[in-house]
């Protein structure tokens, strides 16, 4: 079946050094893929989409690339903030279905440093 | 816009008490969904609906878990009886159906069953 796969975290960072956090996909057909932030006590947010092979995504300084031939989608942040903090997860739904029913990585915590 | 809606936001109760949670979708969104969110298991999806339709409730743990959406506006999930390991935090998502269409979330419930 579907699945996501994400780097283990939590991954520290001191504020202005780059990010990167690894996120692979299994999946038949041609899904969309997804990074949602979640800031402490509060909901997911949809940070940024890709859908279709070689779609860039970006918000807020942060990109992502739609890799079909590496089956991946890494998150990248040329310069973090504390404000960034927050646990991030990749998700990729099944494309041209009749629901978008999402799958879910198991997220990564990012804990930037002053 | 007002986005995903849910009530409350944080419910404390005993054990064996009945507890509702409540969810108002984005208007115009014709699929929701509720999760469950524990440091134990992440995030876990419990049952989607479209069109007011239940389509999959096998993540629901338990028939002590039933979840209804009367109509296009409104959803609940219910727990009855609750019990100590039902204790989490209750996510609320909606979206249009269709490849590609992100999910929002509401900023959910936090149940903490005694």
């Amino acid at each position: 079946g579907d699945s996501v796969t994400q780097m283990e975290g939590p991954v520290t960072l001191s504020e202005e050094a780059f990010l990167t956090i690894n996120c692979t996909y299994t999946a038949t057909g041609y899904p969309s893929l997804f990074w949602y932030v979640q800031y402490p006590g509060e909901g997911l947010q949809l940070l940024l989409k890709a859908t279709k092979a070689d779609d860039k995504g970006s918000n807020k300084g942060f990109e992502a690339t739609y890799r079909k031939e590496t089956t991946s989608f890494h998150l990248e942040k040329g310069s973090v903030q504390v404000s960034d903090s927050a646990v991030y997860f990749c998700a990729l739904t099944r494309d041209g279905g009749a629901t978008n029913k999402l799958i879910f990585g198991t997220g990564t915590l990012l804990a930037v440093q002053p | 816009d007002a986005g995903v809606i849910q009530s409350p936001r944080h419910e404390v109760t005993e054990m064996g008490q009945e507890v509702t949670l409540r969810c108002k979708p984005i208007s115009g969104h014709n699929s929701l969904f509720w999760y469950r969110q524990t440091m134990m298991r992440g995030l876990e999806l419990l049952i989607y609906f479209n069109n007011n339709v239940p389509i999959d409730d096998s993540g629901m743990p338990e028939d002590r878990f039933s979840a209804k959406m009367p109509n296009a506006s409104f959803s609940t999930l219910k727990i009855q009886p609750s019990e100590p390991r039902d204790s989490a935090v209750y996510f609320c998502a909606s979206s249009y159906t269709g490849g590609g269409q992100p999910q929002h979330f509401g900023d959910g419930t936090r149940l903490s069953i005694l």
